[in-house]
């Protein structure tokens, strides 16, 4: 149990463009969700927090207005990189809390990896 | 905020046993967990202590001193598929998300 997926597992767009990444929980509910962004060789970064039905909670230095997070349902968070540059290349990893039943864990979809050309 | 300290590289030979160490601060504390990273891969969750003391989980055993804000993570046996990142994370509040030391990458040759 505790699967989450992210899709799609890779993309390559050009500078300008928008890209929508999905993070689902396959067989529980999410109440909350995660977004991180991985830069090569560094570590995990916190973009935003997200609880279903709520605005997200960007980090500091996270620009909302370009990173566009949507939790519609228990089961579905999504993350839209908007007018996408170079630098925004990265490897985007979401994670997905089930309520009160694993408060203290976190379950990890497998990533995207997003090239902008 | 929080911050976490671990070393940057370990290199180890296969059969050997190595310990990767974490210091950290945070404002609150809810638990220090461990996770492995394969190149290109996701995290994969290693162990979490809350508590003080030695957690053992077959080849992997991880340690925490709250007094000492001080954790690690004992990996024996080693392998060569254990070559990876190692990210110990902690959580300053209750449900809240997890973050991530810089990472230690091991290096097991034969």
């Amino acid at each position: 149990g505790a699967v989450v997926s992210q899709h799609p597992s890779w993309v390559i767009c050009k500078s300008g463009t928008s890209v929508k990444i999905e993070c689902r929980s396959l067989d529980f509910q999410a109440t909350t969700m995660f977004w991180y962004r991985q830069f090569p060789k560094q570590s995990l970064m916190l973009m935003a927090t997200s609880n279903e039905g709520s605005k997200a909670t960007y980090e500091q230095g996270v620009e909302k207005d370009k990173f566009l997070i949507n939790h519609a349902s228990l089961t579905l968070s999504t993350l839209t990189v908007t007018s996408a540059h170079p630098e925004d290349s990265s490897f985007y990893i979401c994670s997905a809390r089930e309520g009160a039943r694993s408060y203290n864990e976190q379950f990890f979809g497998p990533g995207t990896r997003l090239t902008v050309l | 905020g929080q911050s976490l300290e671990q070393p940057s590289e370990v290199t180890a030979v296969e059969g050997a046993i190595v310990q990767i160490n974490c210091t950290y601060q945070t404002s609150g504390f809810y638990g220090l967990s461990w996770y492995q990273q394969h190149d290109g891969g996701a995290p994969t969750f290693l162990s979490y202590n809350a508590l003080d003391g030695l957690e053992e989980t077959g080849r992997f055993s991880s340690f925490l001193s709250r007094s000492d804000s001080y954790g690690y993570l004992l990996l024996q046996e080693l392998q060569m598929k254990d070559s990876a990142s190692y990210f110990c994370a902690v959580r300053d509040g209750a449900g809240t998300a997890l973050i991530f030391g810089k990472g230690t990458t091991l290096s097991v040759s034969s």
